[in-house]
């Protein structure tokens, strides 16, 4: 098993519904994630890092994170176009990426 | 401050050919990092450098070698370029394991 699997996609969702991205991770002992954006042709950036249980609200970001489960979430609400990207979810304290969900936002 | 910088944005190279790519980076981070991305493979590291004077191998190390030239630059060498080797090679940098600042990357295509 990989030590932190996505959804490869793309993952398709109309313009100003909720985009659900999901990753889930084996090493019970991680602790805290990072949420990466990546627009094709570009290098990734930070868009949110969570490392207690329950959510985190950065304006139309959420991130979740359920250790019990082992799996975290990045929601983005009011989907917008310029949302359409890949997204990829990340350990903190080990160097690694899952390879991403591609999402697409319909105009 | 420029970021990471990598240098050059694209190159083309003939199967056995060498080059180095280079990165440097004006943040004063003690981690650096270079991974190639493919389609479908997501980030994949192939050398880091935790701090100036080191260097560790990653998943995928094989036909590559780094040097941490200094506290800035960290430059990753192709000794006998492969057509496997055509990706996208993307530099970073974060202080010890925190958040990566990625360079704008470099598109290699080997022949």
């Amino acid at each position: 098993q990989k030590e932190v699997e996505q959804n490869s996609g793309p993952l398709s969702v109309p313009e100003g519904a909720i985009a659900s991205l999901n990753c889930t991770y084996s090493d019970r002992g991680s602790q805290s994630f990072f949420w990466y954006r990546q627009y094709s042709g570009k290098s990734p950036e930070l868009i949110m890092f969570i490392y207690s249980n329950g959510d985190k609200e950065d304006g139309r970001f959420t991130a979740q994170l359920n250790k019990a489960s082992q799996y975290v979430s990045l929601l983005i609400r009011d989907s917008q176009p310029s949302d359409s990207a890949t997204y990829l979810c990340a350990v903190k304290d080990k160097i690694i990426f899952g390879k991403g969900t591609r999402l697409h936002i319909l105009p | 401050n420029a970021g990471v910088t990598q240098t050059p944005k694209f190159q083309v190279l003939k199967t056995g050919q060498s080059m180095t790519l280079q990165c440097a980076q004006d943040m004063n981070h003690n981690s650096m990092y270079w991974y190639r991305q493919d389609p479908g493979m997501g980030l994949r590291l192939i050398y880091y450098s935790a701090s100036e004077g080191t260097t560790d191998k990653g998943e995928v190390p094989n036909g590559y070698n780094v040097s941490r030239l200094n506290k800035r630059e960290f430059s990753l060498r192709l000794e006998s370029a492969a057509p496997s080797q055509t990706s996208v090679y993307f530099c970073a940098s974060s202080v010890s394991y925190n958040e990566q600042f990625f360079g704008p990357g470099t598109r290699l295509t080997v022949l």
